[in-house]
């Protein structure tokens, strides 16, 4: 069974500095990884989509990179703003399934 | 095009009521999943439809029950409510079977008293 584990589960940081969110998944057999952005009691956002045979994505200010060996994937955000304060969720598409498997997500708050 | 819409988006139901709540599919999309999300988890998958016919289900009771229409949009059912059925249902939409990733709604908020 797949399990997705997010890390850390909450951030804080000061507006304009660089950080990073960490993904990992225990059954490397996936098609994809997508890295969603929810505020407060609203849905989804889709921010990247990175295929099984990518290493890396790239929107903005946004990168996600993926190690399918090793079960990770990373998202960076460089210069974060107020406005990037939400929950940032990571959910793999298992190889087979075609369902997503989500992780709790991390909650990140960035301080003006 | 138009994104994934759901209704109604808040629902205030009774324990032992049934409630059905409604997704229409982004344009050109022929797959619906549907998910369940508890305060403070990652969203549950609870099923999902392509093409009209039932292509996978997570680990929920048969009272939870759905449906694709011809034009791809989507019902989710639910029976027998519970309080702990409580929680933010979303749907998501996409291409085929998720291989150019997942488009979700907005949500419907459904709160069983």
């Amino acid at each position: 069974k797949q399990e997705v584990t997010q890390i850390p589960a909450a951030l804080s940081v000061p507006e304009g500095e660089n950080l990073v969110l960490n993904c990992s998944f225990t059954d490397s057999a996936i098609y994809n990884l997508q890295w969603f952005r929810q505020d407060p009691g609203k849905g989804l956002t889709s921010l990247l989509l990175i295929q099984s045979s990518q290493r890396e994505q790239t929107s903005g200010r946004l990168n996600a990179s993926l190690d399918k060996s090793s079960g990770r994937s990373t998202l960076y955000i460089a210069a974060s703003q107020p406005g990037d304060s939400a929950t940032y969720l990571c959910a793999v598409v298992g190889a087979g399934s075609y369902q997503l498997t989500f992780g709790k997500g991390t909650k990140l708050s960035v301080i003006p | 095009e138009t994104g994934v819409t759901q209704s109604p988006t808040h629902l205030i139901k009774t324990r032992g009521q049934q409630v059905t709540l409604r997704c229409s599919s982004q344009s050109g999309h022929n797959t619906v999943s549907w998910y369940q999300q508890a305060l403070g988890q990652g969203p549950q998958f609870i099923f999902q439809y392509y093409r009209e016919e039932e292509n996978g289900r997570g680990n929920f009771p048969p009272r939870f029950s759905g449906l694709q229409f011809p034009n791809y949009s989507s019902e989710l059912n639910v029976n027998a409510l519970e309080l702990d059925d409580s929680a933010l249902y979303l749907c998501a939409s996409s291409w085929g079977l998720g291989d150019y990733g997942y488009t979700f709604g907005s949500g419907t908020r459904l709160t069983v008293v």
